[in-house]
């Protein structure tokens, strides 16, 4: 009964490079979710899957920011040309619906930091 | 656009005393109400959520919430408070039918012997 997991727990990389971080959600949980968490503040929805396909990016930042689920089970959030700004906790949760009612269990998160 | 406004951003009781964490939700229906803990360096835990059943919900580790309606409240509360307590608490809100959860800012509860 292992819960969400993200690799790396820790990231550090230099401004303007590439990073990507790796979701593995609960197993046969249709939905996975991204959300970001600045310090100090609350985690801030990024995208969200069902099964293959984003069904809504609406908190994706910019074009610098993409996420993937190609089998419908890890997902992969990718971040181009990174900024300090970009520094945060990254959360991934996944939940067995989309009903407003169905429980998203979160992963630990990664932390970014760009220098 | 939903939101939720959790008032304080610390707040500290003693041991033994009731906790009492304020949250306000802005929404035209009422939506679907959460509130998560974090524990430091753990990921977020679900305490109790609201889905327009009872109006007063009973989460875990004895804490517990009322959906207040006419107030747009959906404060936390324990009766008495452990040291084990001390985290930091989100109040969070997800529309009907809806999917993404919007989080307060959060509140970290500090917990004095």
């Amino acid at each position: 009964g292992a819960g969400v997991s993200q690799t790396p727990s820790n990231k550090v990389t230099e401004k303007g490079k590439y990073v990507e971080l790796r979701c593995d959600p609960i197993s046969g949980h249709t939905a996975l979710y991204w959300y970001r968490q600045s310090l100090g503040q609350g985690p801030e929805f990024l995208i969200y899957f069902q099964g293959t396909g984003a069904a809504d990016d609406s908190g994706l930042p910019n074009d610098r920011f993409f996420a993937v689920r190609p089998e419908g089970s890890v997902s992969t959030l990718k971040i181009q040309r990174t900024e300090r700004g970009d520094s945060a906790v990254y959360l991934c949760a996944s939940s067995a619906g989309t009903s407003g009612k169905d429980e998203q269990f979160f992963g630990p998160g990664t932390r970014l930091t760009v220098l | 656009a939903q939101s939720v406004t959790q008032l304080g951003s610390h707040v500290s009781v003693s041991e033994g005393a009731l906790v009492l964490l304020r949250c306000n939700y802005s929404s035209s229906v009422p939506p679907y109400l959460f509130w998560y803990v974090q524990y430091p360096n753990q990921g977020l835990q679900l305490l109790l959520k609201y889905t327009s059943a009872a109006t007063l919900v009973k989460g875990i580790n004895g804490f517990e919430a009322e959906f207040k309606k006419s107030e747009t409240s959906f404060h936390l509360t324990k009766p008495s408070a452990h040291m084990s307590d001390a985290a930091e608490y989100f109040c969070a809100v997800s529309p009907r039918g809806g999917d993404k959860i919007i989080f307060g800012k959060g509140t970290r509860l500090h917990i004095l012997p």
